[in-house]
């Protein structure tokens, strides 16, 4: 059974750091593409980047060089650390897996998500 | 980045009705569309890929269409599982972008 699960601290404060872990099961992340996308309350949602199945990442520029995700396939873990943290950084942050099938991505499990609020 | 504009922003339905969601890119995206399903407290579900194809699990009810810049949606025969919210989104150029979201509720 694919899940994704993601944990960290639901609190961080202004200009700290975030750091979050997804822990997957059921596939193998050398073989699939591992998303993060995060929601804010009321908005919409928004990608942030990616690690390739290959090891390769990409990033939303909107996130300039705050972002930074890496992984560890032995535990089939992938991690997002993103700092300089503020207030509209709060929202719901999920890791979600994609495959490439008969020609389009294939966005089609997602994690629970990770509350983050970011206050002091 | 492509900009992807969603309408309505909420509808209401009634029980067995059919109803549609646009969404309407900034540049051709060559079909490059996905449509998830959002209940309050859960995560997105996938429900259409490739602007067309089915999703395996999902009802058949929900079926997509469009080429070029615009894509829709359609629900046929309302039920009240299918309250939430629904977003496109693109993957045809990075970074991939959402809808700003359509809210469907029963009436």
């Amino acid at each position: 059974q694919v899940q994704l699960k993601e944990s960290g601290p639901g609190l961080v404060q202004p200009s700290q750091t975030l750091s979050l872990t997804c822990t997957v099961s059921g596939f193998s992340l050398s073989s699939y593409s591992v998303h993060w996308v995060r929601h804010h309350s009321g908005k919409s949602l928004e990608w942030m980047g990616r690690m390739w199945s290959d090891g390769v990442t990409s990033y939303n520029s909107a996130f300039t060089s705050r972002l930074s995700i890496s992984r560890d396939t032995s535990k089939s873990q992938v991690f997002l650390k993103m700092n300089s943290l503020q207030t509209e950084d709060t929202g719901t942050y999920y890791c979600a897996r994609s495959y490439y099938y008969f020609g389009y991505y294939v966005m089609d499990a997602w994690g629970q998500g990770a509350s983050v609020t970011v206050s002091s | 980045d492509i900009q992807m504009t969603q309408s309505p922003a909420s509808l209401s339905a009634s029980l067995g009705e059919t109803i549609s969601i646009g969404c309407l890119a900034s540049e051709d995206i060559s079909s490059h569309l996905a449509w998830y399903q959002q209940k309050p407290g859960k995560s997105p579900q996938l429900l259409i890929y490739g602007a067309n194809s089915l999703q395996a699990g999902v009802p058949s009810r929900f079926s997509g269409s469009g080429s070029g810049t615009q894509y829709s949606l359609k629900i046929s025969n309302m039920q009240p599982e299918d309250e939430g919210d629904y977003f496109c989104q693109q993957s045809h150029k990075f970074p991939w972008t959402f809808g700003g979201g359509t809210k469907l509720e029963l009436k």
